[in-house]
């Protein structure tokens, strides 16, 4: 079974620039998740879909961040237009969503983002 | 605010021995939790979850979870160098959001 897919892995841009994430989740996987981790800290959650639905898009900063699911499979966060603070790395995780037991969230290989 | 707390490390144990990573959290509600590892550049593994009070073991790995104490542990057994990597501390709250700790790092000497 395929993982979590994410493309680019590694992306620079000068400040002030769009940046774009895309991200394909586990085959059947209802539930989508974008963090963001900052080094020697935890991944911290920036927006939560279940289907085509954000459900939990509080910690996402609206003013330059946007993202979409469309048609409930691949999603897409972006960063308009970047700053120097935005340099992380970038994870999007899927899980089956619905109950207790099938909430195991399983991490794509992320976009180590750079802003110069 | 709700908060995961773990212990920076780095743990450093010799090949064999048993290393105990802990992590504390402050939800009283939260009902899952979950241990992931993270080695130097990559994503976050998947490697236990638990929901009850107690042990539940997978090969070497066995998680501890005590609901009264807010305490949740990860015990490695026989170590190897390999599990050399950063423990992250998941846990999820009463809104599905899942609160991860900063991370223990693991150092197992040869």
């Amino acid at each position: 079974e395929a993982g979590v897919v994410q493309s680019p892995r590694y992306k620079i841009i000068e400040k002030k620039q769009p940046v774009a994430f895309w991200c394909n989740p586990i085959s059947g996987h209802n539930t989508l998740y974008w963090y963001r981790q900052n080094l020697g800290q935890g991944p911290e959650l920036l927006i939560r879909y279940e289907n085509e639905e954000a459900v939990d898009d509080s910690q996402l900063p609206k003013d330059r961040f946007s993202a979409e699911r469309l048609k409930g499979v691949d999603s897409t966060l972006k960063i308009q237009p970047a700053e120097l603070g935005d340099s992380a790395v970038y994870l999007c995780a899927s899980s089956l969503g619905g109950g207790l037991a099938v909430n195991e969230q399983f991490f794509g290989p992320g976009t180590r983002l750079t802003v110069l | 605010q709700k908060e995961v707390e773990q212990n920076s490390g780095p743990l450093s144990v010799p090949e064999g021995a048993i290393a105990s990573l802990n992590c504390t959290y402050s939800d009283r509600v939260s009902q899952s939790f979950f241990w992931y590892r993270q080695y130097s550049g990559k994503s976050p593994e998947l490697i236990m979850s638990i929901y009850s009070n107690g042990d539940k073991e997978d090969g070497r790995f066995t998680a501890q979870l005590n609901k009264a104490s807010q305490y949740v542990s990860l015990l490695i057994r026989d170590s190897q160098p390999s599990d050399s990597a950063t423990y992250l501390c998941a846990v999820m709250d009463s809104s599905y959001k899942l609160i991860f700790g900063s991370g223990t790092r693991l150092l197992v000497r040869p």
